[in-house]
């Protein structure tokens, strides 16, 4: 079946990086997304990558896919207090699909 | 632009009440979805509109019926609530393949929080 998993929680101190790890199930995903929630609100889309590319970097953010082993990563350069948020990773299995599939979602706290 | 919004925020009901979740959005976006978050199990589609005058089930529809209004508006109703169906309910809207940028970036409201005793 369709799963997208990831750990629940994850703690780093301020200024350190931080990895957020995600395997999907789906080969045939076009998309995949990085979704942050902070508390008491929706999802914001942080970054998207195309199931063409090996990595895509913005500012901070670095996302990386392994195709062959159906991973995803986000490391977050530099991590700040503000970046404490739910983040969650979420495929779209096949093109013309509307039917999104979230992760769990991995919880993660910065220490000042 | 407000973006997706929602109502009410946060609603307690009794086992077996109904009620209607309200979702509308002004950035003309085509498609439109329901999700509900639970505890350690992410975000699940409970239905889904690609465009105004449709809909489908997503992953778990049972409990749920859903009215596209209109292009600006998607309801999500329980007929008769269980406390299974406590959860927070996010709706969010979206260019649509049809249309758009193809990565199709989804806008989430900012939830209800149902409690159902």
């Amino acid at each position: 079946g369709e799963d997208v998993e990831q750990s629940l929680f994850l703690s780093v101190r301020e200024g350190d990086s931080s990895v957020i790890n995600c395997t999907y199930t789906d080969s045939s995903s076009t998309y995949l997304y990085w979704y942050k929630q902070e508390p008491g609100a929706g999802l914001q889309l942080l970054t998207y990558i195309f199931s063409n590319m090996d990595m895509k970097q913005d500012q901070r953010l670095t996302v990386l896919l392994n195709k062959k082993d159906k991973h995803l990563s986000l490391r977050i350069a530099d991590t700040q207090t503000g970046d404490s948020a739910i983040y969650f990773c979420a495929e779209r299995p096949t093109s013309g699909t509307y039917k999104y599939i979230f992760g769990t979602g991995t919880r993660l706290k910065v220490l000042a | 632009n407000a973006g997706v919004t929602q109502t009410p925020k946060f609603q307690v009901l009794k086992t077996g009440q109904s009620m209607t979740l309200q979702c509308a959005q002004d950035m003309n976006h085509n498609s439109m979805y329901w999700y509900r978050q639970d505890p350690g199990m992410g975000l699940r589609l409970i239905y889904y509109s690609a465009s105004e005058g449709t809909t489908d089930k997503g992953e778990v529809p049972n409990g749920y019926n859903v009215s596209r209004l209109n292009k600006r508006e998607f309801s999500l109703r329980l007929e008769s609530a269980a406390p299974s169906q406590t959860s927070v309910y996010f709706c969010a809207s979206s260019e649509g393949l049809a249309g758009g940028p193809y990565y199709n970036e989804q806008f989430f409201g900012p939830g209800t929080r149902l409690t159902v005793l």
